[in-house]
């Protein structure tokens, strides 16, 4: 059972424009959330984060938003930047970390 | 960047041998994870482990053994390799803070072929 899901499996937007991307979970266990960014033949990196007690954390262009009752998070880009563009994924832990499919990123000049 | 190294980056293998690849961390965090990476799966979660000895299953668990004799070390195994198991192999560690895990660093990853 997939228990964190990204149902968009791409998302293409303009430079300067908000990227949105979506994340829902079912395991109501799971208390800390994060994105990653990958790109091609490197491991996930650590972008943003969000513990369960909060509803929002904001670090530069990234801001991370958590809604509890509905168990979906989203991270919000602004603006965007070609430099953005790459596989994004959201994680959920609680014992463990589980991952999402992941949402490719692209942003056109 | 976190010291998390995997070796080999690269193997191919017969269907049916045993396989076994290592994650190494300098770190001394007390989680490591093994991951596979899969289009249209993401990342998947394999084996986990929460200190020296102590193990337990992810989500696609079948088929994969791992073994943790020391903090630095962890050890994921095919025990019989199938064409199924092809996929890039990502091992991860991060620690628990008291009010939640910190985020896992990565290793590069390692891309297994089973022929």
């Amino acid at each position: 059972d997939q228990q964190v899901k990204q149902n968009s499996p791409s998302l293409s937007v303009q430079e300067g424009r908000i990227s949105i991307l979506n994340c829902d979970y079912t395991n109501s266990m799971f208390d800390y959330f994060l994105w990653y960014k990958k790109y091609p033949a490197e491991g996930p990196t650590f972008l943003i984060s969000i513990s369960s007690i909060k509803d929002k954390n904001e670090d530069g262009r990234f801001t991370v938003f958590l809604n509890k009752s509905a168990k979906h998070l989203s991270l919000h880009i602004v603006p965007s930047q070609p430099g953005d563009s790459a596989v994004y994924f959201c994680a959920a832990s609680a014992l463990d970390m589980r991952f999402g499919a992941g949402t490719r990123l692209t942003v056109k000049p | 960047d976190a010291g998390i190294t995997q070796s080999p980056r690269h193997k191919v293998t017969e269907t049916g041998t045993p396989v076994t690849l290592r994650c190494h961390q300098t770190e001394n965090h007390r989680y490591m994870y093994w991951y596979r990476q899969d289009p249209g799966h993401g990342l998947r979660l394999i084996h986990y482990s929460y200190g020296v000895k102590d193990t337990d299953k992810g989500e696609v668990s079948d088929g994969y053994s791992v073994s943790r004799s020391k903090t630095e070390d962890f050890l994921l195994t095919l025990e019989s390799a199938t064409s199924s198991q092809t996929s890039v192999y990502f091992c991860a560690i991060s620690e628990y803070r008291g009010v939640g895990f910190t985020e896992a660093f990565f290793g590069q990853g390692t891309r297994l072929t089973v022929v």
